[in-house]
């Protein structure tokens, strides 16, 4: 079956320590999305790609970073410069011009 | 830069019922699209039904449908029959339809909204 998908399910971060979630699709889509959600909060993006090799800030990029060395993967470092990691993370492909395809996601916390 | 307002941060409703959920934004753009997102325990995001902003006509998806109002910039989404399946969290979302490419397509949300579904 074609899709998304993100391990690990949950991650534990120590302090100062980066961390790496990793995000594949098996879907053929150019264009990948990371996406943040807090409690109580919509969807913010942090990086997006649109092409192997090529990659765009989002709205909230600082403390973290990615690579696109490959179509199918697009996986997310979370670095000791973000203070305030714990959160829900998502990973999206995008399919022509209106949808988006979700992963199951990632819920990173602090120890 | 847009903005997308969600006023009903919990919702319930009987099972069968409809209920209607709602969604405002704000935009000094005409043309856009309208989403509407569900996201069940399981966390995963899952697209209900979208609204392209030039047309007219109010989309529908089996026993999801909308009330796109372009001049009040109002989005509900109304469900209808509800189902113990459809309880979830509801997100609307904005994207601009000025540019092309994956660095336009940036969907803003709204803060959610839950829904219970009363047995």
């Amino acid at each position: 079956d074609g899709g998304i998908t993100q391990s690990p399910k949950y991650l534990f971060r120590k302090e100062g320590q980066n961390v790496t979630l990793s995000c594949e699709q098996n879907l053929n889509h150019d264009a990948m999305y990371w996406y943040r959600q807090d409690p109580g909060q919509g969807l913010r993006l942090i990086y997006y790609s649109q092409i192997v090799n090529d990659f765009q800030k989002g709205d909230i990029a600082e403390g973290y970073s990615v690579s696109r060395e490959k179509k199918e993967s697009f996986p997310l470092t979370v670095t000791s410069a973000q203070k305030n990691p714990t959160a829900f993370y998502l990973c999206a492909s995008r399919q022509g011009e209106e949808k988006l395809f979700f992963g199951s996601g990632t819920q990173l916390s602090v120890l | 830069a847009q903005t997308v307002t969600q006023s009903q941060p919990e919702m319930s409703v009987q099972e069968a019922e409809t209920v209607t959920l709602s969604c405002t934004y704000d935009t000094s753009e005409s043309d856009y699209y309208l989403f509407w997102y569900k996201q069940p325990p399981s966390r995963q995001m899952i697209l209900v039904i979208r609204q392209e902003a030039y047309k007219q006509q109010n989309a529908t998806e089996n026993r999801f449908s909308v009330n796109f109002q372009k001049a009040a910039k109002s989005f509900s989404l109304k469900i209808s029959d509800s189902q113990l399946g459809d309880a979830a969290m509801y997100f609307c979302a904005y994207r601009s339809a000025l540019h092309s490419g994956a660095g336009s397509y940036q969907l803003t949300f709204g803060k959610g909204t839950k829904l219970s579904v009363i047995p």
